[in-house]
């Protein structure tokens, strides 16, 4: 299984703000998403990380919030932007392949004041 | 989209015996159903998963059944130890993408 790197663990920051959540995996692979779960929830799918293009966002989420990149097949961004309270939650960052198992990190603990 | 059910919310079982959790699905055409246990303070962990070519999978103490007709499948762990206490999702996907539609979770208690 790859190996996920977060950055950062967790953070604590103004509402208003914006936090870039970064995931580095330590082989190339061709599937990377970012996943939410809010405090004593389940997880669920913010948008897919495609390398070279735009990504694909899931019903109820946008660009302009949830700004991604993916610059390469091992690295990829999450910023959340104009933070609200509401934004406190768990980020995760899931890799894999077509086919295969996805695995994830140890996540972001993001706390919005 | 595909939505994913999971029973019970809470479960509280003695050291050494089984418990059971189970999982509906609502799209016939997901093919792929992982199980992923979550510690406090941790990332989702893969334990077991299975593919809608085979009915039943087992790895050590842990097993993971499919009925596609019925649309469920369940993960069982026999022989309960303290360190499965955490809280375990269930998860569905089709055609091998990887975006993954998660049940609730459910809270295992392991009692000694």
């Amino acid at each position: 299984s790859a190996v996920i790197s977060q950055k950062p663990s967790r953070d604590i920051c103004q509402r208003g703000t914006s936090l870039t959540i970064q995931c580095q995996v330590d082989s190339q692979v061709t599937m990377m998403f970012w996943y939410r779960q809010q405090p004593g929830q389940s997880l669920t799918l913010i948008a897919t990380a495609n390398q070279g293009s735009e990504a694909t966002y899931e019903s109820g989420f946008v660009i302009d919030k949830f700004p991604i990149s993916r610059p390469n097949l091992t690295f990829s961004t999450l910023t959340v932007s104009n933070m609200s309270p509401e934004d406190s939650s768990i980020y995760l960052c899931s890799v894999g392949g077509a086919d295969t198992e996805a695995f994830f990190g140890q996540g972001t603990r993001l706390t919005v004041v | 989209g595909e939505n994913v059910e999971q029973h019970p919310s809470t479960l509280s079982v003695q050291e050494g015996d089984s418990a059971v959790i189970k999982c509906t699905y609502s799209d016939s055409a997901s093919n792929y159903f992982p199980w992923y246990k979550q510690e406090l303070g941790k990332g989702p962990q893969l334990i077991i998963d299975i593919r809608s070519n085979v009915g039943e999978k087992k790895d050590q103490r842990i097993a993971v059944t499919l009925n596609k007709t019925a649309k469920h499948f369940s993960l069982h762990i026999t022989e309960t130890q303290p360190e499965d206490s955490a809280v375990y999702f269930c998860a569905a996907s089709k055609g091998g993408n990887n975006r993954l539609a998660f049940g609730k979770g459910n809270q295992v208690v392991v009692i000694p």
